[in-house]
């Protein structure tokens, strides 16, 4: 079964624009970690956060995590087209498992 | 550096008919691998993984089989395909930090 959950289902935004999704998952977690996937590819890791860490940069993406609430959010700031993508987080538990969510696919405008 | 081999790109099968994924990883050992499979604009579903040698752990009853015959050999089988297999394919391998990398995919249709 699937344990994340991506908030919006779909976003389309203007490029310059800053695009949010959001993740809730069900049970506790080592570290939640989000991926980008270009239509009929295979998922490219984007960054990793401890369930630890309450928020994490890299480059124009900022992640944060808020545990309480079971829920994590990627903001990419200043979008672009080439930003285009689907976007999935992925929870890690005791286990070597990684357990995906259902995804937000990021239209971005020229 | 390590590399991730995943083949065919697509394939069109029949209904009953058997099939065979393979998936190779270079440039590491012992590494961790698994399969997800994607239902078109769907998020991924665990399929199997395995942490070694003969060593596959099956997270859901399917029509699919993995095995691992050798460490960094991965392999998605099934001896009659189903219209509900179809999919897009998906192998990885776990890096250092959890983190998974992806082998392109195999886009497969079963008519």
């Amino acid at each position: 079964s699937q344990q994340g959950e991506e908030d919006p289902q779909a976003l389309s935004i203007q490029e310059g624009e800053n695009a949010t999704m959001n993740c809730s998952y069900k049970t506790s977690i080592n570290n939640l970690q989000w991926y980008r996937q270009n239509s009929g590819r295979g998922l490219v890791h984007l960054i990793l956060i401890r369930s630890n860490e309450r928020e994490k940069h890299s480059g124009r993406l900022r992640v944060t995590l808020d545990t309480s609430k079971k829920s994590s959010s990627l903001l990419i700031t200043a979008s672009r087209a080439a930003d285009t993508a689907s976007y999935f987080c992925a929870t890690s538990h005791n286990t070597d498992k990684l357990i995906f969510g259902t995804g937000t696919r990021l239209q971005v405008f020229p | 550096s390590q590399t991730i081999h995943q083949w065919p790109a697509t394939l069109v099968q029949p209904v009953g008919s058997p099939l065979s994924l393979e998936c190779t990883v270079e440039g590491t050992s012992n590494p961790n691998l698994y399969w997800y499979r994607q239902a078109a604009g769907r998020g991924l579903q665990l399929l199997f993984y395995s942490v070694g040698i003969g060593q596959i752990s099956s997270e859901v009853p399917q029509n699919l089989s993995a095995s691992r015959p050798q460490d960094r050999q991965f392999i998605l089988s099934s001896k009659k395909l189903l219209l509900s297999d179809s999919g897009f394919y998906l192998c990885a391998w776990q890096g250092a930090h959890e983190k998974l990398f992806f082998g392109s995919g195999t886009q497969l249709s079963v008519l």
